[in-house]
């Protein structure tokens, strides 16, 4: 299994207060993602990281920002949580060999939001 | 917007029998097409992929079917197994490996 560590694995927070979800990675790979998933809508992009310092928006990035001062660590921030973030966060990660399309995902997160 | 679109949502299928999921896409760019596994409680995993280029691709009872022209391709898994019950997504690759999944297909395969 690749080495990705994701933490928490499961929290419970109220609205309106800051949460951040943690990947880390043992495998050196350049790409990370930052991913939710939730019923009728498959896995959504919600940022992803092709280098340290260099990050993007998915798909569904409003009310989240990330960060990746290291190779290792991308994180992810909900600066202030509300109802409609409660979901299973994955996080992803990617050697980025030119035209596979392979991720290699964590256990994910589970974030309830009262 | 859902760039990839995947039926049908859920599936029943006897063991032995044929599972067929189908997506469809509308971006060009689109250049790389993975299906993933997802097990219960676990992240998805590469199940198989096929370039835009190929026709069909196969891999044990599994194969892809591209056509290209239709930006259409699915998923078959030929001789069902209770063992393949999960739930598989499409998904398509674009720009710096930037993938794309569908709604996700919940398999279930009855003995």
């Amino acid at each position: 299994d690749a080495g990705i560590t994701q933490s928490p694995r499961h929290k419970v927070t109220e609205t309106g207060t800051p949460v951040t979800l943690r990947c880390h990675q043992t495998e050196n790979h350049r790409y990370m993602y930052w991913y939710r998933q939730d019923p009728g809508h498959g896995l959504r992009l919600i940022h992803y990281s092709y280098g340290v310092k260099d990050t993007d928006k998915g798909e569904v990035s409003d009310g989240y920002s990330v960060s990746r001062s290291k190779t290792e660590d991308f994180l992810l921030t909900l600066e202030s949580a509300t109802s409609s973030q409660t979901s299973v966060y994955f996080c992803a990660i990617s050697p980025g060999t030119v035209g596979t399309g392979e991720l290699f995902f964590g256990e994910g997160s589970r974030l309830t939001v009262l | 917007q859902q760039q990839v679109k995947q039926s049908p949502q859920s599936l029943i299928v006897q063991k032995g029998g044929i599972s067929i999921i189908n997506c469809a896409y509308e971006n060009t760019a689109f250049d790389y097409f993975p299906w993933y596994q997802q097990f219960p409680g676990k992240g998805p995993a590469l199940l198989i992929a096929i370039r835009p280029d190929v026709s069909e691709k196969k891999e044990g009872r599994f194969t892809i079917s591209f056509n290209k022209s239709a930006k259409q391709f699915s998923l078959h898994i030929m001789d069902s197994q209770p063992g393949d019950s999960a739930t598989y997504f499409c998904a398509a690759l674009s720009g710096y490996q930037k993938v794309t999944f569908g709604t996700g297909t919940k398999l279930q395969v009855i003995p």
